[in-house]
């Protein structure tokens, strides 16, 4: 069965410092990766997905992520981060053959410190 | 922004009500999902929709049920609203099953 790991629940950080969230997933399959973020009182909105091709993906507001199949990791970073990127982070992974459920981690809560 | 809406946007309601909430889409998206969101769980799936009346349990499902008569509108309805059930639903769609999901903005429930 799949599964998805975030291992921080709570992420503080200074503004204009980097930052990694981590996600750890679990499929024998094939993998579709994805990041999600969440702004207070908000549906989620998509960072960056890996399908295929290149490891590195390249997301919005200036995040990204690697997908390591050895390590069987998607973690999410970003070199700067600014306070506006204080939300809640969602990886989550994409159905596999047979099946139409995506599964997600328990969420990462990023804090932007001034 | 995909054109994805929930209604109502907040309930309150009392245990042992039915209540029915609705998702709308304008994108003629096939694959359509309700999901619930609790503080340390994540978003767990109730239910999802792979086309017009087809539809299959996700990990929470007991307590809820969905129906889809048209490719737009998607229902979730809790039967017997229990207190359990105070959570924020989403509602998500997708083109293609491997594709990215696109979310509505949810709906607070809280049953008494």
């Amino acid at each position: 069965a799949q599964s998805v790991t975030q291992l921080d629940s709570q992420v503080p950080v200074f503004e204009e410092a980097p930052v990694e969230l981590r996600c750890n997933y679990s499929s024998s399959v094939s993998v579709y990766l994805f990041w999600y973020v969440q702004y207070p009182n908000q549906g989620l909105q998509l960072l960056l997905k890996y399908l295929s091709g290149s490891t590195l993906v390249k997301g919005i507001n200036g995040f990204e992520a690697e997908f390591n199949k050895s390590q069987t990791s998607f973690h999410l970073r970003k070199p700067s981060v600014h306070i506006s990127d204080t939300a809640e982070y969602f990886c989550a992974v994409g159905p596999n053959s047979g099946t139409y459920k995506y599964i997600f981690g328990t969420g990462t809560r990023l804090k932007v410190l001034a | 922004d995909a054109g994805i809406t929930q209604s109502p946007r907040h309930k309150v309601t009392e245990t042992g009500t039915p209540v029915t909430l609705r998702c709308h889409q304008t994108e003629n998206h096939r694959y359509m999902y309700w999901y619930r969101q609790d503080p340390g769980h994540g978003l767990r799936l109730i239910h999802y929709s792979y086309g017009v009346k087809d539809t299959d349990k996700g990990e929470v499902s007991d307590g809820y049920s969905v129906s889809r008569s048209k490719t737009e509108d998607f229902l979730l309805t809790l039967e017997s609203a229990t207190s359990s059930q105070t959570s924020v639903y989403f509602c998500a769609i997708s083109e293609s099953r491997n594709n990215e999901q696109f979310f509505g903005p949810g709906t607070r429930l809280t049953v008494l």
